[in-house]
């Protein structure tokens, strides 16, 4: 069975610092890993995705994630926040593809101070 | 950008009463889906559909719940009989043919209040 660790539920950075957001996961099989953002009152958007290959993956708004799979993992970062940036994000994971169910983090909220 | 539109956006319904949930799949996409939201809780599956039948639900999905596209746009979700813990945030996603290179396309959701 797959499943999604985020650890804590609220991250609070500076304007302008580094965002790191975690997340492991565990798959029976070569997963396809997910970040999605949440802005209030929206639906959830894609921000990137991990499917097979190149193990860093640029998303939208600046973010990247790396697929570490010795430490079944898939952080997601920024290298400076901005204050659009602050809403609620989600990793997810799907063992057959985009096409097969998603199993989801319980999400980290990111707030972004001035 | 084609979007997943979800209507209507809050629903408020009494317990025992049947509920349905509208959903219109970005048009050329062939995969369907709906999941939930409890507040304060994960993202849970419900349940996807693909050539006109079920290909995947999961132990949320009983027979309280079906779902249907009675036409080429839209994509339901049912609950017969509404039970307090129905009360979520129910989000409808559509996504394309090849597996490889899809991802999951989500509506804004529809947030139900079973009162």
């Amino acid at each position: 069975a797959q499943s999604v660790t985020q650890l804590g539920s609220h991250v609070s950075v500076s304007e302008g610092a580094l965002v790191l957001l975690r997340c492991n996961y565990s798959s029976s099989v070569p997963p396809y890993l997910f970040w999605y953002v949440q802005y209030p009152n929206q639906g959830l958007q894609l921000l990137l995705k991990y499917t097979t290959g190149a193990t860093l993956v640029k998303g939208i708004n600046g973010f990247e994630a790396e697929f570490k799979k010795s430490e079944t993992s898939f952080h997601l970062t920024k290298p400076s926040a901005h204050m659009s940036d602050a809403a609620e994000y989600f990793c997810a994971v799907s063992e057959y593809g985009a096409n097969s169910k998603l199993t989801f983090g319980k999400g980290i909220t990111l707030s972004v101070r001035p | 950008e084609p979007e997943v539109t979800q209507t209507p956006s809050h629903q408020v319904t009494q317990m025992g009463q049947e509920v349905i949930l509208r959903c219109v799949p970005i048009s050329n996409h062939l995969y369907f889906y709906w999941y939930r939201q409890i507040l304060g809780q994960k993202v849970e599956f419900l349940v996807s559909f693909y050539n006109n039948e079920i290909s995947e639900k999961s132990e949320i999905f009983d027979d309280q719940f079906s779902v249907e596209r009675p036409d080429g746009s839209n994509f339901t979700l049912k609950i017969r009989s509404t039970k307090l813990e129905d009360s979520a945030m129910y989000f409808c996603a559509s996504s394309v043919l090849t597996a490889s290179n899809s991802a999951l396309h989500f509506g804004n959701g529809t947030r139900l209040t079973v009162t």
